[in-house]
C-alpha cells in the first residue's frame, strides 16, 4: 500500500506568516491528492482536491501544489481561523490512504 | 440543506456488533458513492470502507475486512456499516462521508460522526 507521511506533525507560526504544509506519497499519485481541515472538536472540511484545485467556498490564502509523490499545502497569510489540523489524503487507488495530520498553531 | 447524520454508536463489548446509519438529506443520494471514515481518540483520520452509488461495489480497508459491511438503502437515503467482532482498537468516531463523484474519490461532505467505544 502506498503511505503518505506528512511533515512537520506540528508547528507554530504568527498571525500574517507563510506557512507550508508537505506530505509526501510512497509512490506516485500522479494529482490524486487532497487537502482537508479539522479544527478542534470539530468535523474534518475539505480545502483542495486534485492537488492544486481549491473548493468552492475556501478561502484563497490557501492553496496547493504538487504532481507525483510531493505535494504542498500554503497558507498565504494564517489567520486565527486556521488553527487546526491538516490531513492529505490520495484518492488514486484503494486504500484511500490519509497522512497523519499536521496541527497548525499560533 | 445538505447533510449527513450518523446514528447506531455507543459501548460495546470485544466481539460484540453494532450497525451505524447515516441518514442523507438534500442531495440525489443515489447518485453518489459513499464511504465510512474513522477517526480513534486523539487520532488521525483512517478510510474504513466505500460502497458504490448502486451499491454493487464495496471496497474495506484490511483491518475490518471479514467484519465489517457496508450496505445502502438508496430508498431510503441511507448507507449501514454493520460491524461485528469489535475490538478495542475499533474504538472511534465514525463518519459518514459523500464521494465527490466520477474518479474522484475524495470526500466532499462530512456527518458529525458517531462515537463507537469497545470496552468490557
Amino acid at each position: 500500500d502506498i503511505q503518505m507521511t506528512q511533515s512537520p506533525s506540528s508547528l507554530s507560526a504568527s498571525v500574517g506568516d507563510r506557512v507550508t504544509v508537505t506530505c509526501r506519497a510512497s509512490q506516485g499519485i500522479s494529482n490524486f491528492l487532497a487537502w482537508y481541515q479539522q479544527k478542534p472538536g470539530k468535523v474534518p472540511k475539505l480545502l483542495i482536491y486534485a492537488a492544486s484545485t481549491l473548493q468552492s467556498g475556501v478561502p484563497s490564502r490557501f492553496s496547493g501544489s504538487g504532481s507525483g509523490t510531493d505535494f504542498t499545502l500554503t497558507i498565504s497569510s494564517l489567520q486565527p481561523e486556521d488553527v487546526a489540523t491538516y490531513y492529505c489524503q490520495k484518492y488514486n487507488t484503494v486504500p484511500w490512504t490519509f497522512g497523519q495530520g499536521t496541527k497548525v498553531e499560533i | 440543506e445538505v447533510q449527513l447524520l450518523e446514528s447506531g454508536g455507543g459501548l460495546v463489548q470485544p466481539g460484540g456488533s453494532l450497525r451505524l446509519s447515516c441518514a442523507a438529506s438534500g442531495f440525489t443520494f443515489s447518485n453518489y458513492a459513499m464511504s465510512w471514515v474513522r477517526q480513534a481518540p486523539g487520532k488521525g483520520l483512517d478510510w474504513v470502507s466505500y460502497i458504490r452509488d448502486s451499491g454493487a461495489g464495496t471496497y474495506y480497508t484490511d483491518s475490518v475486512k471479514g467484519r465489517f459491511t457496508i450496505s445502502r438503502d438508496n430508498s431510503r437515503n441511507t448507507v449501514y456499516l454493520q460491524m461485528n467482532s469489535l475490538r478495542a482498537e475499533d474504538t472511534a468516531v465514525y463518519y459518514c462521508a459523500k464521494v465527490y463523484g466520477g474518479n474522484y474519490w475524495f470526500f466532499d461532505l462530512w456527518g458529525r460522526g458517531t462515537l463507537v467505544t469497545v470496552s468490557s
